[in-house]
């Protein structure tokens, strides 16, 4: 199993311009979560998914970010404008609908300048 | 929303050495996770609990899950380097599909 895929790995873009994070998770998963990380906030929610479909998305902080899973096998977290206070790291995760532990991928490190 | 108190926030012991940290919430928690961070990657899942009392190890880590469902704590004997990194604790209440994460616990380890 290659595990939870995300890219890219790392992305420094300017202020303003859009951004584009891609995930793929396990085959057979049904959940799907989308987590930022910062030094101050520690991992912080921002959207799940459950059969492709978004259940909850209260922790997105604002407009400029949004998700979607337009299949079973990928989703995307787009951040449109971006700016600097989006640098964080971005974590995919995604587990099977019985278990409750997540696996996470190796996350997208953000950096807007 | 629900709150994880996760402490202490950094440890920093000689190799060999035994640790211990734990969680609390104000709420009663369904499950109890524990989860390390090493650096550049995602957090890997270390120990699940289920019940309220369980006891489980995993190696040298031992977690238990608090009787009154609102704590947690997890051990690691004879600390060696490689368990260097960030150990998070994590839960959900009853019904609810999504885990909310302790602060982090940063763990040094001196040779």
């Amino acid at each position: 199993d290659a595990g939870v895929i995300q890219s890219p790995r790392h992305e420094v873009t300017e202020m303003g311009q859009e951004v584009t994070l891609r995930c793929k998770p396990i085959s057979g998963h049904d959940y799907l979560f989308w987590y930022r990380q910062t030094m101050m906030r520690g991992l912080e929610l921002l959207i799940y998914f459950n059969n492709n479909v978004p259940i909850d998305d209260s922790g997105m902080p604002e407009d400029r970010f949004s998700a979607k899973m337009p299949n079973a096998s990928f989703s995307t977290l787009k951040i449109q404008p971006s700016e600097p206070r989006d640098s964080a790291v971005y974590f995919c995760a995604s587990r099977a609908g019985s278990a409750y532990g997540y696996t996470f991928g190796s996350g997208t490190r953000l950096t807007v300048v | 929303g629900q709150q994880l108190n996760q402490s202490p926030q950094s440890m920093f012991i000689q190799e060999g050495e035994d640790v211990s940290m734990n969680c609390t919430s104000s709420s009663i928690f369904n499950t109890w996770l524990w989860y390390k961070q090493d650096p550049g990657e995602g957090p890997v899942l270390l120990i699940a609990l289920y019940k309220a009392g369980e006891l489980t190890s995993n190696g040298r880590l031992t977690a238990q899950f608090g009787i009154t469902r609102k704590d947690s704590f997890l051990n690691i004997s004879a600390s060696i380097p490689s368990d260097v990194g960030i150990y998070f604790c994590a839960g959900n209440i009853q019904g609810a599909q999504k885990l909310v994460f302790g602060q982090g616990t940063r763990l040094t380890i001196n040779p």
